[in-house]
């Protein structure tokens, strides 16, 4: 299947500062990318939806001054956690769908995760 | 919006027997179930699918059914080997609708 690179696979920062999260696809053309939330033990909850070149579409409750998103290319979106605070550690997942795949059946691919600890 | 429920929680199952995980979904126009075996802190990867022009589908060990009218579907692993042990999600998505609705999860243990 489709590969997907996220960057960096762990990160520790101090409260109030802000981190930047890489997601690639690497051997396909992401036309809609996703990006997920993941508390221990728990569902993947997703925060929005991007498509290259427009705004994200996020998710009720989700903050979209504090979660930045840029879908710049079709193979690169960000997530930037903004003053990041404690209780915005967790597990942070991107996916991607391949947009050349035709049909509504397209499979979602995700990438490793990035672990974000805010001390 | 779609809303996936996912029973049970937590499985164990001796080595060798079958496990079985059952999802419900409540959107009548979901028509893609993807189900996804999340071992820790590593990304969730598709095990097998279904699609709504079919009942089941078997892949090897694994299979899925899915009863549109009663709307649920459940995941059949048989001959479950320790390797099986992770965190199993069933997801449901609408046709048209570019969003997967993930449900809450189960963690399948395999007894040596």
């Amino acid at each position: 299947g489709a590969v997907v690179s996220q960057h960096p696979s762990w990160v520790i920062c101090k409260s109030g500062t802000s981190v930047k999260i890489e997601c690639r696809s690497l051997d396909f053309q992401a036309t809609t990318m996703f990006w997920y939330r993941q508390f221990p033990k728990q569902s993947l909850m997703l925060m929005a939806t991007s498509n290259e070149g427009s705004k994200a579409t996020y998710e009720q409750g989700v903050e979209k001054d504090k979660f930045l998103i840029n879908h710049a290319s079709l193979t690169l979106s960000t997530l930037t956690v903004t003053s990041a605070h404690p209780e915005d550690s967790s597990f942070y997942i991107c996916s991607a769908r391949d947009g050349g795949v035709a049909g509504d059946y397209n499979e979602q691919f995700f990438g490793p995760g990035t672990r974000l600890t805010v001390l | 919006g779609e809303n996936v429920e996912q029973h049970p929680s937590t499985l164990s199952v001796q080595e060798g027997d079958s496990a079985v995980i059952k999802c419900t979904y409540s959107d009548s126009a979901s028509n893609y179930f993807p189900w996804y075996k999340q071992e820790l802190g590593k990304r969730p990867q598709l095990i097998i699918d279904i699609r709504s022009n079919v009942g089941e589908k078997k892949d090897q060990r694994i299979a899925v059914t899915l009863n549109k009218t009663a709307k649920h579907f459940s995941l059949h692993i048989t001959e479950t080997q320790p390797e099986d042990s992770a965190v199993y999600f069933c997801a449901a998505r609408a046709f048209g609708n570019e969003k997967l609705t993930f449900g809450t999860g189960t963690r399948l243990t395999i007894i040596p």
